[in-house]
């Protein structure tokens, strides 16, 4: 299954298929990128991250995608489980002289069924 | 220890009251933030502190009042909030790139 984000916020799919997370950013001297999951009641959990100077980075059952020339990122889960039911946000790292701050997108909710 | 523990974990005030919310972290971090979230929205970005000093108040309205007192601690002083302050309470803490959130406080105000 394939979200679009920003456009279906919601993305449902069959335990054990691959699922796909899609990303659009705004700021094109972002120089990393995270993406978070967020379980109810909880704060955001780190899944994965990736810097600008790469285009691809792979974890356990998942991998990021950067193409920095679209400002997109999207998130493969590998083999979805019903653990892995939540809202998943992707962030940008801004960095100014002296700090960096985290920015948000708007987040799709991945449900999941047996 | 390489979590952000904030307390409480739920708080219900009315709009006169005065709260605080608390944010502790022992990993060394030079940075903390305070995030808010409502209901199925991202966390927005409220303040950063970067060694112990206030870099970053994105707009947010005097009825919230940060307070970073050493390198492990940050608070935030609630006064005469309105309702539609109620939402999650984040608090995060970074080092080079890597952020770690606490699970935040859920305010309820009445």
């Amino acid at each position: 299954g394939e979200s679009v984000g920003l456009h279906l916020p919601t993305l449902s799919v069959q335990e054990g298929d691959n699922s796909i997370i899609n990303c659009a950013y705004s700021n094109s001297a972002s120089d990393y990128f995270i993406w978070y999951k967020q379980e109810s009641g909880k704060g955001p959990q780190f899944i994965i991250d990736i810097r600008s100077n790469m285009d691809k980075r792979q974890g356990q059952r998942v991998t990021v995608l950067l193409n920095k020339t679209v400002k997109h990122l999207s998130l493969q889960i590998a083999a979805t489980q019903p653990g892995d039911s939540a809202v998943y946000f992707c962030a940008e790292n801004r960095r100014r002289t002296g700090f960096q701050k985290l920015v948000f997108g708007t987040g799709t909710r991945l449900l999941v069924s047996p | 220890d390489t979590e952000v523990t904030q307390t409480p974990k739920h708080l219900v005030m009315g709009m006169t009251n005065k709260k605080s919310l608390k944010c502790e972290q022992h990993m060394g971090h030079r940075a903390m933030y305070w995030y808010k979230q409502k209901a199925k929205k991202p966390p927005e970005l409220m303040f950063v502190y970067s060694y112990e000093k206030l870099s970053i108040n994105e707009s947010v309205p005097s009825r919230f009042s940060p307070e970073c007192p050493n390198s492990s601690l940050l608070n935030l002083h609630l006064h005469a909030l309105q309702p539609e302050d109620s939402a999650l309470y984040l608090c995060a803490s970074s080092q080079r790139g890597s952020y770690t959130f606490g699970s935040g406080t859920r305010l309820t105000v009445v």
